[in-house]
């Protein structure tokens, strides 16, 4: 049974850079898509991108000019930078397995498992 | 920025029917499956229901989804109090700027 566990830095100043890193136990990280996901306090889900294991990403265009996800498949890990935050960028982060197919239209893909999220908050 | 709206709440009383709507768009929800996902305060949140319909091992058959058009339906029958969360429907946009979007997310709450 496949888990996420994340961790990374909290509380962030405006202008820092947001580093968070998932570890995947239990399960293959080849052949899927490693994904970053964010809630601001009391709001709705956002998508924020993706990797799999070839180094392929894929980013929410919001967000594509400040995001960079990695992996490091040796020790079945992915990691997220955010560069420049501002207080917008306050949120609970998560990562996530997309799994499913992708063909343009008709694509199944769902989030799952979900790690437990690291609350970042930013603020001077 | 949520391009998928659901109903901000629905409630309804133990052992009755609840129904949440997600209405979307030709790029995401008529174009793709939809998936759906439960998530109680302070926790990620679980998946419920995938590829529109399908339940993951572990759901129980209370939990039922379905699509038509443009917009998908989750529906949670014999209510109970251990039920109440928010629920977020989501599904990849094909459009120009390619992403997974979410819904708005609902609130259920059991009265």
């Amino acid at each position: 049974q496949v888990q996420l566990q994340q961790w990374g830095a909290g509380l962030l100043k405006p202008s820092e850079t947001l580093s968070l890193t998932c570890a995947v136990y239990g399960g293959s990280f080849s052949g899927h898509y490693w994904n970053w996901i964010r809630q601001p306090p009391g709001k709705g889900l956002e998508w924020i991108g993706e990797i799999n294991h070839s180094g392929s990403t894929n980013y929410n265009l919001s967000l594509k000019s400040r995001v960079t996800i990695s992996a490091d498949t040796s020790k079945n890990q992915f990691s997220l930078k955010l560069s420049s935050v501002t207080a917008a960028d306050t949120a609970v982060y998560y990562c996530a397995r997309g799994l499913g197919t992708r063909f343009g239209e008709n694509t199944r893909w769902r989030f799952d498992p979900w790690g437990q999220g690291t609350l970042v908050t930013v603020s001077s | 920025q949520s391009v998928l709206t659901q109903p901000p709440s629905v409630s309804a009383a133990p052992g009755q029917k609840v129904t949440i709507s997600c209405s979307g768009s030709s790029s995401n929800i008529g174009s793709n499956y939809v998936s759906w996902y439960q998530q109680f305060p302070g926790t990620a949140p679980k998946l419920l229901i995938y590829d529109n319909d399908k339940r993951p091992s572990g759901i129980p058959d209370r939990f039922s989804g379905s699509k038509s058009g443009t917009s998908a339906t989750l529906g949670i029958t014999g209510l109970q109090t251990g039920d109440e969360a928010d629920y977020y429907c989501g599904t990849w946009d094909s459009s120009l700027s390619a992403a997974y979007v979410f819904g708005t997310g609902t609130k259920v709450t059991v009265l």
